[in-house]
């Protein structure tokens, strides 16, 4: 999705390391979503946030860290605490209003040796 | 809680065969149902949704019917092509619970010429 730019693409790191993956949107939607993808577990919730300087914690928040403190920007930490980190991370953005349509960037896979 | 049973993948057709991927799933109330498509090293795109018992969500040829005596959200297409192949992921967000989408595990799909 054009409006949503998830960087790096590809990102590798040691063990022990935080790392922060960025997520920025610029449709102007006030809900934004980090998502994990391990093969065959479809996704799992991280974090989301619906407004600026409010976020919670989704079903596996564990050894991770977010901020929303701008509308465009929701970076995601991976911490050392995080046990098993390697993994596909999509952050995904949605309008108000129940039932809108996440919309989600391309992803950012994190590989920690 | 709430959960999303997608049948394991993956499925190999080949081109011009009829498809039907089943999706069942667990929750209280009306939930609204999606079925989302991620191609290869992207993001995933909404493909079809309904929000009510009854309702046919369809796009691109493929459709999908919400069915709450069965619990049932299956999708289908008539005639796939190659460039059908991908991971196709059911979803349900709850009623009046904003964006929040519980996912299956995700169903592969390979389209051979």
């Amino acid at each position: 999705d054009g409006g949503i730019t998830q960087s790096p693409k590809y990102l590798f790191r040691k063990e022990g390391q935080n790392v922060t993956l960025s997520c920025e949107q610029n449709l102007n939607h006030d809900a934004m979503y980090w998502y994990r993808q391990d093969p065959g577990q479809g996704l799992r919730l991280i974090y989301y946030s619906q407004i600026v300087n409010d976020f919670q914690k989704g079903d596996i928040a564990e050894g991770y860290s977010v901020s929303r403190e701008k509308k465009e920007s929701f970076p995601l930490t991976v911490t050392s605490a995080q046990k098993n980190p390697t993994a596909f991370y999509l952050c995904a953005t949605a309008s108000t209003g129940p039932n809108s349509p996440l919309h989600f960037g391309n992803g950012t896979r994190l590989t920690v040796t | 809680g709430d959960s999303v049973t997608q049948m394991e993948g993956p499925v190999t057709l080949s081109e011009e065969a009829f498809l039907t991927i089943n999706c069942t799933y667990t929750a209280t109330g009306y939930p609204s149902l999606f079925w989302y498509v991620q191609y290869p090293g992207e993001g995933l795109q909404l493909l079809l949704k309904a929000t009510k018992a009854d309702d046919k969500g369809s796009n691109k040829g493929f459709e999908a019917t919400y069915r709450k005596e069965t619990t049932s959200f299956h999708l289908e297409k008539g005639s796939v092509q190659v460039s059908d192949s991908a991971v196709y992921f059911c979803a349900l967000t709850p009623n009046n619970a904003g964006n929040m989408l519980t996912f299956g595990g995700g169903t592969r799909l390979m389209v051979k010429p």
